[in-house]
């Protein structure tokens, strides 16, 4: 069974940072690329970041590019967000899912994980 | 700024049928957009129902479909159900490593 753990969410003050963690299990994390979305209370779904499966290409979603840094540990089955100059409006569930296969074609997330709150509040 | 578009809300009828839609600001959606569509209720994580247009998704029923009508993706849900009531959400694949979240549509079953 597909198992994405979220964790590392929690309230933290304007300008400050906040790294997120993904444990997968249930299938082989090396073989599939990964994505981080997010959803602030009350409202729908932003994409925010993908990874391909070696970690060579990562993109970003123009809101957060330059402030967050996606990555991932292959040997920790492990995927990570780093949020930097964090803003208000970046309180949200963040959620990781997976991608099928090692590239982002044929361009879906097939499996979520449950979510972690980040609040950014002084 | 591409904005992708879906209806607020929508309402069926138990048993009835509903299209919901997923457009562009600007220009039409096609296959190559590779939209993909996903179902979340309140304080649940999304659940992937359709992806490339109109592939559903392991163990999705097949009263659940996908389309381009027009110039739009399109979920169809035939026979209604009332745990369809749900938020209903497409993407789009905008190329160069970036997806675009519509809005969101939230059905009612009633």
């Amino acid at each position: 069974e597909v198992q994405l753990l979220e964790s590392g969410g929690g309230l933290v003050q304007p300008g400050g940072s906040l790294s997120l963690s993904c444990a997968a299990s249930g299938f082989t994390f090396v073989n599939c690329a990964m994505t981080w979305v997010r959803q602030a209370p009350g409202k729908g779904l932003e994409w925010v970041s993908v990874i391909n499966a070696s970690g060579g290409s990562r993109f970003y979603a123009d809101s957060v590019k330059g402030r967050f840094t996606i990555s991932r540990d292959n040997s920790k089955n492990t995927l990570y967000l780093q949020m930097n100059s964090l803003r208000v409006e970046d309180t949200a569930v963040y959620y990781c899912a997976k991608l099928p296969f090692l590239e982002l074609s044929p361009y879906y997330f097939d499996y979520w994980g449950q979510g972690t709150l980040v609040t950014v509040s002084s | 700024q591409t904005v992708v578009t879906q209806e607020p809300s929508f309402s069926v009828s138990p048993g009835g049928t509903v299209t919901l839609t997923c457009g562009l600001s600007s220009g039409s959606v096609s296959t190559s957009y590779y939209p993909s569509w996903y179902q979340q209720t309140p304080g649940q994580a999304p659940r992937t129902l359709i992806y490339s247009t109109n592939t559903r998704s392991f163990g999705v029923p097949d009263r659940f479909s996908g389309s381009i009508l027009g110039n739009k993706a399109a979920l169809t849900i035939t026979g209604a159900q009332a745990d369809d009531e749900s938020d209903y959400y497409c993407v789009l694949y905008m190329g160069s490593g970036i997806w675009v979240f519509g809005g969101g549509t939230k059905l009612t079953v009633l």
